[in-house]
Formats: C-alpha cells, structure tokens, sequence
C-alpha cells in the first residue's frame, strides 16, 4: 500500500540551529514529493516539491529537501531556524496513477523553535 | 491572483443540522480537492472534483457530498451532523489533475458540531 510516515511528530530546536524533519514513503510507483507548511487556523502552504529532477530541491524561507531513493526518503532542512518557522509540516505524497488526484498526507511534524 | 477562498471561516451548528461549505479556487484552476483536519486523525481526503464531475472520493459516509459548478466554484454539504464532523475543513486547487500538481490551499472552514 502506499503511505508516508513522518518519523517525528514533535520537534524541538533553538533560534538559529539547523531543522531537520524527516519523511520516508513506500516506493511502489515513482512519487511525487512535497512539503507544506500549516500555521495555526490557515491553510497549507507549499514549501517545496520533487518531481523527478535534481534530487536536491530547494525551496522558500530557505528550505531544502533531498531525495533518496535507495532510502525512500525525503528529509526537510533548513540550517538556522527562526522564530517564524514554528509551525506544523506535512510530507505528502502523489502517485502516477490512472486515479490521479489523490494525495497521501504524513502525520505532521509540529515544529517548534525556542529563542 | 487572489488565492482560494473559502466560506464561512467559522461555523457552529447543532446535531442533527446540515451545513454547505464553499470553496472559490485561484481563477484558471479547474480541479478542487475537499479534505477533513481533525487533531486524532490528521489531514483526509473527501472528494476531488474535476469538470463539474466528482473523478475521487476517500472513505467517507454519504452524508458528505459535493459539487462543481461550471465555474470551477464547488460546494460541499454534510447533513444530519454528529459530533465527529467538527473538524477544519480545507478546500485546495489546481490547474488540472496531473499527480505532481502541487494543490493551493484556502485557510479552511472551522465546523464546530454541539
């Protein structure tokens, strides 16, 4: 079945040290990959995305994730975290399908940044 | 461009009420996703509609419908509401259907069911 997992649900960092969020997915089809960003009572907003180009794809407010196939991974960084990134972040998934049109959502990954 | 527009922000009804959410997409973007976000299971996906026609549907009861108008504006409508229905719900477009079309969110509808 296909399914992503966020692999922390909480993450904690200082005001200008490095985030990382971690996602992996199944791999039965070649995916598309994206990363978005849920402030309270708003919606999501696209950070990034991967769709089969360069495996390191960058993205606004100075994120970044790589693609690894062999470790069916799709990590999100960012090297100094700031005040405004505190926030929920969601990996999800798309897969070429003649069912298009439905996404796979992670868990979320609460991101919070202390000062 | 303006970005998705959804309406009302808030909501709160009693059990047992129906209730119509709206959703207004980015101008040119002809498909609307509807998705349920609930603390315990995360974000769901209810239905896509595509053309005026419903392409995808997530495992929801038939009290959850929807619609397209030829305008790309969609609706959706929970009736005979239970306590589990309160929930943000968010309504996403894009231009088509291809899988790697990143969706534009609105800010959701607060639905609070007493």
């Amino acid at each position: 079945a296909q399914s992503v997992t966020q692999l922390d649900s909480h993450v904690s960092v200082s005001e200008g040290t490095p985030v990382l969020l971690r996602c992996n997915y199944s791999s039965s089809y070649s995916p598309s990959l994206f990363w978005y960003v849920q402030h309270p009572n708003k919606g999501l907003q696209l950070l990034l995305k991967y769709t089969s180009a360069a495996t390191l794809v960058k993205g606004i407010n100075g994120f970044e994730a790589e693609f690894k196939k062999s470790e069916t991974s799709f990590h999100l960084t960012k090297p100094s975290a700031h005040m405004s990134d505190a926030a929920e972040y969601f990996c999800v998934v798309s897969y070429r399908s003649s069912n298009t049109g439905k996404l796979i959502f992670g868990q979320g990954t609460t991101l919070q940044v202390k000062p | 461009k303006a970005g998705v527009t959804q309406t009302p922000r808030y909501l709160i009804k009693t059990r047992g009420q129906q209730v119509t959410l709206s959703c207004s997409p980015i101008s040119g973007h002809r498909s609307v996703s509807w998705y349920q976000q609930t603390p315990g299971q995360g974000l769901q996906f209810l239905f896509e509609y595509f053309s005026e026609t419903q392409r995808n549907k997530g495992n929801f009861p038939g009290r959850f419908s929807g619609r397209q108008f030829s305008n790309s504006r969609s609706e959706m409508n929970v009736s005979t509401l239970e306590l589990g229905d309160s929930a943000l719900y968010l309504c996403a477009s894009s231009p088509g259907r291809s899988y790697n079309s990143p969706l534009h969110f609105g800010n959701g509808t607060r639905l609070t069911v007493t």
